[in-house]
């Protein structure tokens, strides 16, 4: 299985830059996901790293290290709307099924 | 893109009775669908991984008999939960993957918001 670990909540201003850091353990790597979580709401896809380096896509950007069990989403320009619960999830390479382990999710909370 | 419905967004039953949730991906055929179940504040804890055609496979700790699962067609699963309780209410999620060579991505549906009185 997988532990998963990133910090429970993280603040920061309207325009600022904020980072959130995954570590995980796995057996068998084969893919990480971010999830972006409004309250109340389904989880909705961000990002996917697979290989190590950064991918970057507008504001947001996520960087894989595959040696490091490491990852990070980096949140730039924040806005309001930023404000939001923000999930990793590690997709293990002995599951046929493709299936997601999550981790607890970073509880991002965006201020004027 | 995908879309993944599911149906009803949210439901109140009483204590003792069932209650049957469909998770429809209405535009992609999907291999797998996947059931989540998420209290407040807490993040996405996979119940059970459902293939067309076979029987769910559940995670540890869930009741295959309590949960029933059915995933009778490649767009559409059906989570019963049975004899609820008040500990049961909670926001359950489902996911399907696409049916493509090499795997698919997972699309989450919208949630069933289920409040056991």
């Amino acid at each position: 299985g997988q532990n998963i670990d990133q910090p429970t909540e993280m603040t920061a201003t309207e325009g600022a830059i904020v980072q959130i850091n995954c570590t995980y353990q796995t057996s068998g790597f084969n893919g990480l996901f971010w999830y972006q979580q409004h309250a109340g709401e389904a989880p909705t896809f961000l990002s996917y790293n697979v290989l190590d380096g950064l991918e970057e896509k507008g504001r947001f950007s996520s960087f894989l290290s595959r040696s490091k069990g490491y990852s990070y989403l980096l949140l730039k320009e924040l806005q309001m709307k930023d404000s939001a619960s923000y999930l990793c999830a590690v997709r293990d390479i002995g599951d046929s099924w493709g299936k997601l382990q999550f981790g607890a999710g970073t509880q991002v909370v965006v201020t004027p | 893109g995908a879309v993944v419905s599911q149906h009803p967004s949210w439901v109140i039953c009483k204590s003792g009775t069932s209650v049957k949730i469909e998770c429809r991906s209405l535009d992609f055929q999907a291999t797998t669908m996947f059931w989540y179940r998420q209290f407040p504040k807490q993040s996405l804890m996979l119940m059970a991984t459902s293939n067309e055609g076979s029987k769910a496979t559940y995670e540890q700790g869930v009741e295959k008999d309590k949960f029933l699962i059915n995933h009778a067609s490649l767009t559409l699963s059906t989570l019963t939960v049975t004899s609820a309780h008040p500990e049961d209410s909670s926001f359950y999620i489902c996911s399907a993957r696409e049916r493509v060579m090499g795997g698919g991505e997972q699309y989450f549906g919208p949630g069933t918001r289920l409040t056991v009185t």
